[in-house]
């Protein structure tokens, strides 16, 4: 398969536990993009990274979340004490250059208890 | 605060019509444009990219972006009851900002 893989597919985490999200992105591609949507509303924009790099994480909130993107291995999302509002669908896209079209993997339904 | 704009629908079209979804967006400096299929509970699908002004034809999908009215459209023909789905138009603003600003969706209904 090659194109871009999450894991887990589904992930319950208790309030104040940490939750780890994986993303490998398609194969050729360097670029990788987090994106979170909330139930009954649109996408929204969380971080964009390349290997070793956090090139742009303006829609990533300020405290509790952060991003990375190895020289080896997946991008990993983290969300430190998670609560209820971050219960959500995780998408993780991936390119293969600036500014032309993502890919999206299946995404990590995230629900907190 | 860059904005993309869709009617949410739902659009109710015809088998084998043809089915138009629109797109506003806000911040003119945008340099390219998407359109994702998401049937419910699943991963956005990129259906079409467009990135000059005009036309651009694949199979039964024609996407149409006009920056200076700062609209996009999708046209969907033959529109089969498979179509059924949400579309979410987004928007990449360049310059180095890769993340897309994506549209609330048009849930598209294509009747037997």
């Amino acid at each position: 398969n090659a194109g871009v893989m999450q894991n887990p597919r589904h992930l319950v985490r208790r309030r104040g536990q940490e939750a780890r999200l994986r993303c490998s992105p398609m194969k050729g591609h360097s670029h990788v993009y987090w994106y979170r949507q909330l139930p009954e509303e649109g996408l929204k924009f969380m971080v964009y990274l390349q290997k070793e790099n956090i090139i742009d994480e303006s829609g990533m909130p300020k405290e509790r979340f952060s991003a990375e993107f190895p020289k080896e291995g997946p991008s990993i999302l983290r969300i430190q004490q998670v609560v209820r509002g971050d219960s959500a669908a995780y998408f993780c896209a991936s390119s293969p250059q600036d500014g032309v079209e993502q890919y999206f993997g299946p995404g990590t339904r995230l629900t907190v208890t | 605060q860059k904005e993309v704009e869709q009617n949410s629908g739902p659009l109710s079209v015809p088998e084998g019509a043809i089915a138009s979804l629109n797109c506003t967006y806000s911040d003119r400096g945008s340099q390219s444009f998407f359109w994702y299929r998401q049937y419910s509970g699943k991963s956005p699908e990129l259906i079409m990219f467009i990135y000059s002004n005009g036309d651009k034809e694949d199979g039964r999908f024609t996407a149409q972006l006009n920056k200076a009215s700062q609209y996009v459209s999708l046209l969907i023909r033959d529109s089969q009851p498979s179509d059924s789905a949400t579309y979410l138009c987004a928007v990449n603003p360049g310059g180095g900002a890769d993340g897309l600003t994506f549209g609330k969706g048009t849930h598209l209904i294509i009747q037997p």
